[in-house]
């Protein structure tokens, strides 16, 4: 079963603007990890930002914060001042110790000038 | 500081060749992954692994193989390539097995089988 769904396959936004990439998930575990990879057309994958499951706070690192809903459980990324290096997939990502990491599928985010 | 080195960067094969793909890291991480990335697909879980010695199947093990003698070294072998083994391959590690830790990525091979 998709642990991890992201809903949408392409973005845009316009240079400066915010964009919100989705993701939710699934799991029975009150543990859990969630994290957020930009895989540029350089194809390497970089972490960008992480959310534990007993955070209260969300996350943020300079441009980007993450939306937790556990709720919900959703946990969506969001880009504060899109630039144009920001254009890339991005992959959602979760662990449930003592399992390795499952990805979704991915967005393309493309930045427009 | 090398981090996850993988080698080689491309590899054209035959159906029915094997061939090995290398991982190797200098972080002293205790666990690796290797992954495969197809269109549309995220990446998948090939195998894993927790320490030397220790290994275990993920989400996509059929057709490969690992084993993990060293901390450094983490390959990934294919007995008798099959074109749907056509993938970009990563290779990841991280510190220890906690939820919090996240993954460290090589920069990938590009694997193409004929």
């Amino acid at each position: 079963a998709q642990k991890i769904t992201q809903t949408q396959p392409g973005m845009f936004v316009q240079e400066k603007e915010a964009v919100t990439l989705d993701c939710t998930y699934d799991t029975s575990d009150q543990s859990y990890g969630l994290f957020w990879y930009k895989q540029p057309s350089s194809g390497e994958m970089i972490f960008l930002i992480y959310q534990g499951s007993y955070d209260e706070q969300n996350a943020t690192e300079g441009r980007y914060s993450l939306n937790f809903q556990k709720a919900r459980k959703s946990a969506n990324l969001v880009i504060s001042a899109s630039q144009l290096g920001d254009s890339a997939m991005y992959f959602c990502a979760m662990r449930e110790a003592p399992n390795d990491m499952r990805f979704g599928a991915g967005t393309r985010l493309t930045v427009k000038p | 500081n090398a981090g996850v080195t993988q080698t080689p960067k491309f590899q054209v094969l035959k159906t029915g060749q094997s061939m090995t793909l290398q991982c190797a890291q200098d972080m002293n991480h205790e666990y690796m992954s290797w992954y495969r990335q197809d269109p549309g697909m995220g990446l998948r879980l090939i195998h894993y692994s927790v320490g030397a010695g220790i290994t275990d199947q993920g989400e996509v093990p059929n057709g490969y193989n690992v084993s993990r003698s060293t901390t450094e070294d983490f390959p990934l072998r294919l007995l008798s390539a099959a074109p749907s083994q056509t993938s970009v391959y990563f290779c990841a590690s991280r510190l220890t097995g906690k939820t919090n830790q996240p993954q460290h990525f090589g920069d990938g091979t590009r694997l193409s089988i004929l």
